[in-house]
């Protein structure tokens, strides 16, 4: 069954990056036909959707995000990861990673989310 | 960028009553367009893509139709475990993945 799992810093000083990593288990990254991705929920509010990336390293960006987003993958941990550079407050979260399909972009399997705070 | 407008809110009902939630597009997203249910302190869940075909698991209870901009989905009889929120989400392309605000559900 597929799973996967956020970890990185729960408290992130502002202006620093927040990095997250996705461990995915049950599942290969490098299956040609699935794309991986972030979205992220600031507390009591909406899903935003922050970027996508295939196992080739192919990546697609939220455009009002994508100055300040990295999104990688590590087929050999089967892992992807996030970057978030400058942050502020208005970045603290809850971040999901999810599997996207390629032909069908849908988000059908999701982490179970880690809440990252931007404070001092 | 597409907006998704979801309407209402919230919808308060009672267990058994049927519920209708919409979700408008600023312009056609044909049929890619999915909706997930998110429960409190739980990540969101698939429900239905494609605008009207169920996930894996999904009860029968759930229904999604539309195409191009207007998109509804229904709940025919709401289970306890049914109240949350839902939200709409647009997948025309890879570079797209545009949320609406969600309706929340909750117990009249």
């Amino acid at each position: 069954q597929l799973q996967l799992q956020e970890s990185g810093p729960g408290l992130v000083k502002p202006s620093e990056t927040l990095s997250l990593n996705c461990t995915v288990s049950g599942g290969s990254i490098s299956a040609t036909t699935y794309y991986w991705g972030w979205i992220r929920q600031p507390p009591g509010k909406g899903l935003e959707w922050i970027g996508t990336v295939y196992y080739s390293g192919r990546t697609y960006y939220n455009p009002s995000l994508t100055s300040r987003v990295t999104i990688s993958v590590d087929t050999s941990k089967n892992q992807f990861s996030l970057r978030l550079n400058s942050v502020t407050a208005a970045d603290t979260a809850v971040y999901y990673c999810a599997r996207r399909g390629y032909d069908l972009l849908m988000f059908d399997h999701w982490g179970q989310g880690t809440l990252v705070t931007v404070s001092s | 960028e597409i907006v998704l407008t979801q309407s209402p809110g919230t919808l308060s009902l009672s267990p058994g009553e049927g519920a209708s939630l919409s979700c408008r597009a600023s312009q056609s997203v044909r049929k890619y367009l999915a909706w997930y249910q998110q429960r409190p302190g739980q990540a969101p869940r698939l429900l239905i893509y494609g605008a009207s075909s169920r996930a894996t698991g999904i009860p029968d209870r759930f229904s999604g139709s539309g195409s191009g901009t207007d998109f509804t989905l229904t709940i025919s009889r709401l289970e306890p475990e049914d109240f949350a929120v839902y939200y709409c989400q647009e997948y025309n392309t890879p570079t797209s993945g545009t949320f609406g605000g969600g309706t929340k559900v909750d117990i009249k």
